[in-house]
C-alpha cells in the first residue's frame, strides 16, 4: 500500500546533539511537507519542498534544516540551535500543483529532549 | 497569506449529542478547505473536503461541513456523536501551494 512512513516513531535528544528525523513516501508525490506539532498550538510548517532539491522555509524554520536528494525523501534535521525541540513532528505529503488535492500524513514522530 | 481560525480549543458532548465545530478563514481569492481528525498519538486523516459545487460537503464517519464563502467559514457538524468520535479536529486551508491549520479542537464525547 502507498503512504508514508516516519521514523522512529519515539526519539530522545540529548541537549546541544543533534537529530535527524526520517520521511519517505511511495506515493510519487512531488510536495513534501515538516510541520510542529505543540498542545493548543496546532500544526506550524516547518519546511516544505515542491520538487527535488529545492526546499522553501516555513514560519517557523529556525534550528532545523532540510534536505530533497530524491523525491521519496524529506528528512528533518533538528539542530542544537533549536532552543525548544520536544514535539511532535509530522510529515505530509501532495502532488505538486494540485491544491484540490489533501495532504497524506505520516503517524509522527515524537521527540523529547533529556 | 491565509489563516484559519478554529473557535473552540474545546468542545465537549455527551453521546448521542449533535456537535458543530467552527472554522474560519482568511483569504480573498478561492481557496480549498479541509478537516481533518487526529486520534493520540497518530498523524492526521481526512474526514472530508470542499473543492467546488455544493457548498454541502458529506464526509466520512457521519460528519458533513457546509461552506459560506460570505461567512467565510467551513464548520463541521454530526446531528449525532459517538463516544469513538473523540479526538482532535483539525480545520486546513489550501491556498498557492502550501497548507494552513488551525490551532485545533478537541472534542470529547461523554457516555
Amino acid at each position: 500500500d502507498g503512504g508514508i512512513t516516519q521514523s522512529p516513531k519515539y526519539l530522545f535528544r540529548k541537549e546541544g546533539q543533534n537529530v535527524t528525523l526520517s520521511c519517505e513516501q511511495n506515493l510519487n508525490h512531488d510536495a513534501m511537507y515538516w510541520y510542529r506539532q505543540d498542545p493548543g498550538q496546532g500544526l506550524r510548517l516547518i519546511y516544505y519542498s515542491q520538487i527535488v532539491n529545492d526546499f522553501q522555509k516555513g514560519d517557523i524554520a529556525e534550528g532545523y534544516s532540510v534536505s530533497r536528494e530524491k523525491k521519496e525523501s524529506f528528512p528533518l534535521t533538528v539542530t542544537s540551535a533549536q532552543k525548544n525541540p520536544t514535539a511532535f513532528y509530522l510529515c505530509a505529503s501532495t502532488p505538486r500543483g494540485r491544491r484540490n488535492t489533501e495532504a497524506f500524513f505520516g503517524q509522527g514522530t515524537r521527540l523529547t529532549v533529556v | 497569506a491565509q489563516s484559519v481560525t478554529q473557535l473552540d480549543s474545546q468542545v465537549p458532548v455527551f453521546e448521542e449529542a449533535p456537535v458543530e465545530l467552527r472554522c474560519n478563514y482568511s483569504s480573498s481569492v478561492s481557496v480549498y478547505l479541509f478537516w481533518y481528525v487526529q486520534y493520540p498519538n497518530q498523524g492526521l486523516q481526512l474526514l472530508l473536503k470542499y473543492l467546488s459545487g455544493s457548498t454541502l460537503v458529506k464526509g466520512i464517519n457521519g460528519f458533513e461541513a457546509e461552506f459560506n464563502k460570505s461567512q467565510t467559514s467551513f464548520h463541521l457538524r454530526k446531528p449525532s456523536v459517538h463516544i469513538s468520535d473523540t479526538a482532535e479536529y483539525f480545520c486546513a486551508v489550501s491556498d498557492r501551494g502550501d497548507m494552513r491549520f488551525g490551532a485545533g479542537t478537541r472534542l470529547t464525547v461523554k457516555p
